[in-house]
């Protein structure tokens, strides 16, 4: 069950800017860092931010993380059609289960 | 090559066991944690279980406490899930993934491809 919650769709056209929240609580994103990850169509997960806004090597510039209290945003920028997929938050949760959590998951649509 | 390779995925009846394994290669294997994330068809992202860089440190999400066991074999540079009382909830693609920790270092830099298991009678 996911406890970080993302819209579960987000559209532009190509060349435009999306941006993807995360919204979590005092007890996750509140409290550690926050990581995305890019999941095209058939394929596993890629990882594509760490530590709230840091691009691992080879990610490009357009993709580009921040975070503010209980909440996370994504933004892509100069929109491509090879961006279509579905992005993933995640953090750590300090919550009485506690371990990690992933966002709810939001597709991107290239018009 | 750096990468991670699951294999074991099948089809299996609701109380039955099945083993996943991962291979790793191209990095220092047992520099790292080592997390299984599995995803239902259709669904999110779960973490299920994760072991650290030695053996003595694991844990598992309470959907799966006592009854998957995660272990690693730092000389064959591999990493397991035991599967065992499985049920039709359990069906999704289990990933393993690469880490530098937990808590502050939860963050997945390697996946797998995924292997698919599936629980039906």
């Amino acid at each position: 069950q996911s406890v970080l919650t993302q819209p579960p769709s987000v559209s532009a056209a190509p060349g435009q800017t999306v941006t993807i929240s995360c919204s979590g609580s005092s007890s996750n994103i509140g409290k550690y860092y926050v990581s995305w990850y890019q999941q095209l169509p058939g394929t596993a997960p890629k990882f594509l931010i760490f530590d709230n806004d840091k691009r691992p090597s080879g990610i490009p510039d357009r993709f580009s993380g921040s975070k503010s209290g209980t909440s996370a945003t994504l933004a892509i920028t100069g929109l491509q059609t090879g961006d279509e997929a579905v992005y993933y938050c995640g953090t750590w949760d300090a919550s009485l289960s506690g371990g990690g959590v992933f966002g709810t998951g939001t597709t991107v649509t290239v018009l | 090559q750096v990468q991670l390779v699951e294999s074991g995925g099948d089809l299996v009846k609701p109380g039955g066991s099945l083993r996943l394994s991962c291979a790793a290669s191209g990095f220092s294997f047992s520099d790292y944690y080592m997390i299984w994330i599995r995803q239902a068809p259709g669904k999110g992202l779960e973490w299920i279980a994760y072991i650290g860089s030695s053996v003595d440190i694991v844990d598992y999400a309470d959907s799966v406490k006592g009854r998957f066991t995660i272990s690693r074999d730092n000389a064959k540079n591999s990493l397991y899930l035991q599967m065992n009382g499985l049920r039709a909830e359990d069906t999704a693609t289990y990933y393993c993934a690469r880490s530098y920790g937990v808590i502050i270092n939860w963050y997945f830099d390697l996946w797998g491809r995924g292997t698919l298991v599936t629980v039906s009678s």
